[in-house]
């Protein structure tokens, strides 16, 4: 069974350029979180989708920043324009199904996107 | 405001000698608590989910305890594969988020 898949891990743009950071959940998964870290910081949460919802995007900047996680095919995470405080680590989280379908709680990590940039 | 806060932020332990990571919360309400582990360059791993006070929960030489208004993770006798971080997550009642702390970085030097 394999874990959460993200790719690339590791990605390069020059400002203004374009980010896009996939990911596939775990085989029975349908809640997916994304996560930023910084380092000397903690994960701070970004979003929250199921399988064409975006149930919680509090934590996402309002411009520039956009996910999806479409009926067919993985999550995206889209940085439009990148600036140099979006270098940083993306972790994408996913979760199965809990009876009050909000997820079980336990969130299963990919070994996360490196954007950096120049 | 929700918050998340662990200490120590850093600590170092010889083999064997035991110690204790803490985690605070401020919440509005706890769904649940979670402990993962994450080693340099590589994704959180999760290791316990704790839902009520007094709840105890045991994996090797780790165990995870939580009140009402914190959790501790302790390390019996660890051993230098157990040096990592060592993050603290909230879920509250609402369910859409998980509040996580900066994590304690845990050194066990042989």
């Amino acid at each position: 069974n394999a874990g959460v898949m993200q790719n690339p891990r590791h990605l390069v743009r020059r400002r203004g350029q374009e980010a896009r950071l996939r990911c596939s959940p775990m085989k029975g998964h349908s809640h997916v979180y994304w996560y930023r870290q910084l380092p000397e910081e903690g994960l701070k949460f970004m979003v929250y989708l199921q399988k064409e919802n975006i149930i919680d995007e509090s934590g996402m900047p309002k411009e520039r920043f956009s996910a999806e996680f479409p009926k067919e095919g993985p999550s995206i995470l889209r940085i439009q324009q990148v600036v140099r405080g979006d270098s940083a680590a993306y972790f994408c989280a996913s979760s199965p199904p809990g009876l009050a379908g909000g997820g079980t709680g336990e969130l299963f990590f990919g070994e996360g996107s490196r954007l950096t940039v120049l | 405001e929700d918050q998340v806060t662990q200490s120590p932020e850093a600590l170092r332990l010889q083999e064997g000698e035991s110690s204790s990571l803490n985690c605070s919360y401020t919440v509005s309400g706890l769904r649940g608590l979670f402990w993962y582990r994450q080693d340099p360059g590589k994704g959180p791993e999760f290791l316990f989910t704790l839902y009520s006070a007094g709840e105890e929960k045991e994996k090797e030489r780790l165990k995870a305890t939580l009140t009402k208004k914190e959790s501790f993770l302790h390390i019996t006798a660890p051993k230098p594969e157990d040096s990592a971080t060592y993050l603290c997550a909230v879920q509250t009642n609402t369910g859409n988020q998980f509040y996580f702390g900066t994590g304690t970085s845990l050194t066990v030097i042989p």
